[in-house]
């Protein structure tokens, strides 16, 4: 059963036009990520949300927000795409608590821009 | 920021076991040792992970240094469908962010 689910799995943008990326998840996991992966390149996080509070990584670009409505629901706003977005984006959830804790994954969205 | 080195790619043969090394020479008393790969065009999976201790479950082993610095996964029986980016990573109990390094491209030849 899927637990971390990103739709669509791909998207096509057109230069500048904003879009938005959607994650939703089964598991009540109070952390959520957004990875950027481009091509032959490892997934770069660009922020995370503990609960509500949201974490920017230093070097995300303002081009990139995020919100998450509810603990089940995340997305990723991209206000102006440029060529250079174009990628695969992953979410990812975990559940924050002492020692060992596992990260899920969705299986990404690739976003092409034209 | 990531805090682990490995090799870029390596090559396996079928039925042989995949030893796949990372180094992580910063590691802090209370970062543990993950796993994950990733096959072509999906998202990452967790494969295993440790603190101070050998751990072993049913994908695979991780070997952990006494000193820490470095470890090593092992496939024991590498199949076609191992063949994937595997990714070591370094993280604080109960910290939020999963750092990414370059990973390893595995390829497990017939």
């Amino acid at each position: 059963d899927a637990m971390v689910i990103q739709n669509p799995r791909y998207q096509v943008t057109q230069f500048g036009k904003p879009v938005t990326l959607s994650c939703s998840q089964t598991l009540n996991h109070n952390v959520m990520y957004w990875y950027q992966q481009k091509s032959s390149q490892a997934p770069k996080l660009l922020f995370h949300y503990y609960d509500k509070d949201f974490n920017n990584e230093a070097d995300t670009p303002d081009n990139f927000q995020s919100r998450r409505p509810n603990t089940s629901f995340c997305f990723l706003d991209i206000r102006s795409p440029g060529l250079g977005d174009a990628a695969m984006y992953l979410c990812a959830t975990s559940r924050d608590r002492p020692g060992f804790t596992e990260a899920f994954f969705g299986q990404g969205t690739r976003l092409t821009v034209v | 920021d990531a805090k682990t080195t490995q090799p870029t790619s390596m090559d396996c043969a079928e039925g042989r076991a995949a030893n796949l090394p990372c180094n992580h020479s910063t590691i802090s008393g209370n970062e543990y040792v993950y796993w994950y790969r990733q096959i072509h065009s999906q998202g990452p999976q967790y494969i295993i992970h440790g603190l101070k201790n050998n751990e072993t479950n049913e994908m695979a082993s991780l070997i952990i240094t006494e000193d820490r610095k470095s470890s090593t996964l092992i496939l024991p029986h590498a199949t076609l469908r191992d063949t994937a980016v595997y990714y070591c990573i370094v993280r604080v109990a109960g910290g939020n962010q999963f750092y990414f390094g370059t990973g390893t491209s595995l390829t497990v030849i017939p």
